[in-house]
């Protein structure tokens, strides 16, 4: 099993729709939870972090945790042609590495 | 606030040569960590420094080093290239460092070894 597990996807979404991302994790003691947005060519840009059990919303974006069932979720409301792009989940794993671990990423299309 | 600036943008080194990349963190980050990113493997965490000491490192080959300067800017070196090295390297930094602060990525440089 993978450290930090995301569907590749790519995830197809129409302009205007809910999509929602999501990720799982290997380690129940993990702390840390963060979503990274990453376009073609580019370096990953943080979207959003997250530390406590529930959701925490930012605009368009919610990011939903569940530590008992060890996965981290992102909510993206109203989605726009700009946010295809491939998301990534960062854990900092209760592994005692200290830093944090990433999946390899879901890409999102919007579909106008 | 300027973000974190990496230099070059793009290398092209032969196998055998070493490389030296270079990272300015974000004022008053004083965490600044490393990251190799390919399309097989993804971003896999290289190492960290935190006030010139190196706090963690990742599972990659000697060959992979790093130091912090005081004034925290950052530089990896990579000897003896081989072809695998090919790949875009990451500079972040960040608060706290140690996963508890989000991490600030620079554009990367993108190493080419043939």
């Amino acid at each position: 099993q993978k450290e930090v597990e995301q569907n590749s996807g790519p995830l197809s979404v129409p302009e205007g729709a809910i999509a929602s991302l999501n990720c799982t994790y290997s380690d129940r003691g993990s702390q840390s939870f963060f979503w990274y947005r990453q376009y073609s060519g580019k370096s990953p840009e943080l979207i959003m972090f997250i530390y406590s059990n529930g959701d925490k919303e930012d605009g368009r974006f919610t990011a939903q945790l569940n530590k008992a069932s060890q996965y981290v979720s992102l909510l993206i409301r109203d989605s726009q042609p700009s946010d295809s792009a491939t998301y990534l989940c960062a854990v900092n794993l209760d592994t005692g590495r200290r830093a944090l671990t990433f999946g390899s990423g879901t890409r999102l299309q919007v579909q106008p | 606030k300027a973000g974190v600036t990496q230099t070059p943008r793009y290398l092209i080194k032969t196998r055998g040569q070493q490389v030296t990349l270079s990272c300015s963190p974000i004022s008053g980050h004083r965490s600044v960590s490393w990251y190799q990113q390919t399309p097989g493997q993804g971003l896999q965490f290289l190492f960290e420094y935190f006030s010139e000491t190196q706090r963690n490192k990742g599972n990659f080959p000697g060959r992979f080093s790093g130091r912090q300067f005081s004034n925290s800017r950052s530089e990896m070196n990579v000897s003896t290239l081989e072809l695998g090295d090919s790949a875009l390297y990451l500079c972040a930094s960040s608060s706290f460092g140690e996963g508890n602060s989000p991490l600030h990525f620079g554009n990367g440089t993108r190493l080419t070894v043939t």
